[in-house]
């Protein structure tokens, strides 16, 4: 069955450095791949979306990365501030109906 | 308006009553996506709406499980005999069409006693 994994455990990073996410996914191939973030008590919020002829896509100090190979992509952001920390959810479109598989997300702290 | 908006934005029930979630999606989307989010698990894909198509249901966990769109506007979803398995954050969101960024209401967050 199709699978999106992403890592579960929190991450904690200092303030101005780069932050790492990772999502892995199996038996899928997306035409598209989109990232979101999400805060206690909100709706996720959309950040970038890369389509599987993209090998990276930015958006000021987001970078997402997108390997059809290895079936996984990165987010990154740099230069991280607090108000980065959310929990941030990767997302998988499945058929041509648009609707969206998504990973558990991953928590983000970031401290100052 | 701005956004896609839901009411209520939070709704306490009791085991065995039904329940109505609305969804106002973004004007001129035309489609609609409903998605449930439980503690602790990610958002679950329930049920799409996409202009006068049928709708794609093959989410909705069961037969107690029904939404509609009137007009290709307004969504309601309907859980009939809660249950308190029932009891997560139900998210509505709409995009210009199936293939374009979905863009997510505030959620109501159901609680069954």
């Amino acid at each position: 069955s199709q699978k999106i994994e992403q890592n579960s455990e929190a991450l904690n990073i200092q303030e101005g450095k780069t932050a790492t996410l990772t999502c892995n996914y199996t038996n899928y191939s997306p035409a598209y791949l989109q990232w979101y973030r999400q805060d206690p008590g909100r709706g996720p919020v959309f950040l970038l979306l890369i389509r599987e002829n993209e090998k990276e896509k930015r958006k000021e100090r987001l970078k997402v990365t997108f390997d059809t190979t290895l079936k996984q992509s990165l987010f990154h952001i740099t230069a991280s501030q607090p108000a980065d920390s959310a929990t941030y959810l990767c997302a998988l479109v499945s058929g041509n109906t648009g609707k969206l598989i998504f990973g558990q997300g991953t928590t983000l702290q970031v401290k100052p | 308006g701005a956004g896609v908006s839901q009411s209520p934005s939070n709704k306490v029930t009791e085991k065995g009553k039904d329940v109505e979630l609305r969804c106002d999606p973004i004007s001129g989307h035309t489609a609609l996506y409903w998605y449930r989010q439980s503690l602790g698990q990610g958002l679950e894909f329930l049920i799409y709406f996409q202009g006068n198509s049928a709708p794609d249901k093959s989410g909705l966990p069961s037969d107690r499980f029904s939404a509609e769109r009137t007009g290709g506007s307004v969504s309601t979803l309907t859980i009939q005999r809660t249950q308190q398995e029932d009891s997560a954050v139900y998210l509505c969101a709409s995009s210009f069409t199936n293939q374009e960024t979905q863009y997510f209401g505030p959620g109501t967050r159901l609680l069954v006693l």
